[in-house]
């Protein structure tokens, strides 16, 4: 079974500070996708990483793919209150068709 | 263009009935893929139909199923419901979801709110 262990599961942090939420597995993914879920919501996607290495920068907000392309990492510089959310990464399986495994989650509280 | 929708938002049943959502894509998407949200499992995913036939499946017995319609709308139904079956059912469009080289996106809808009592 492929796992996508996110950490840490909670945060709570004060407005204006910075975090790092991690996305790990043993298994390699051709893709990684970041999500935010507000709740009563369905998850809306951030970014799309596809090349290890790879950064993505959406304002404050920095995505990067491993090398070996089995884990990520999302970095908020500055949070906002309008941060808050379930933060979800999903790593994309191509074994024949197209699979998406989503990790466990990060619920991120900012406070102002 | 209109996003994902799902009726009905809310349901309350009760311990072996059946159920049946509904999932409307984005118009134009022929990718419908169903997944269940739990607090301890968090979001699993139940099966995927494509041009209406179920092209993947997660790891959930029968009592899950599904079907797609010529228009790509897709209904999913559970039977003799348990009490763990409790969750935020949601439904998710893309254009071709999964073609071997394809990076499709996936846009998710509100999700169903589920209680089995």
């Amino acid at each position: 079974t492929q796992l996508l262990e996110q950490s840490p599961q909670f945060l709570s942090i004060q407005e204006g500070e910075n975090l790092t939420v991690y996305c790990n597995s043993s298994s390699v993914f051709s893709s990684l996708q970041w999500y935010r879920q507000e709740p009563g919501e369905g998850p809306v996607l951030l970014v799309t990483v596809v090349t290890g290495g790879e950064v993505k920068k959406l304002k404050r907000l920095t995505f990067q793919f491993g090398d070996a392309r089995k884990d990520s990492s999302l970095h908020i510089t500055a949070a906002q209150p309008g941060d808050t959310g379930l933060y979800l990464c999903a790593g994309g399986l191509r074994s024949g068709t197209y699979k998406y495994i989503f990790g466990t989650g990060t619920r991120l509280k900012v406070l102002a | 263009k209109a996003g994902v929708t799902q009726t009905p938002r809310y349901l309350i049943k009760t311990r072996g009935q059946q159920v049946t959502l509904s999932c409307s894509p984005i118009s134009g998407h022929r990718s419908v893929s169903w997944y269940q949200q739990t607090p301890g499992q968090g979001l699993q995913f139940l099966f995927e139909y494509f041009s209406e036939t179920q092209r993947n499946k997660g790891n959930f017995p029968g009592r899950f199923s599904g079907r797609q319609f010529s228009n790509s709308r897709s209904e999913m139904n559970v039977s003799t419901l348990e009490l763990g079956d409790s969750a935020l059912y949601l439904c998710a469009s893309s254009l071709t979801g999964g073609l071997p080289k394809s990076t499709d996106t996936q846009y998710f809808g509100p999700g169903t709110r589920l209680t089995v009592l």
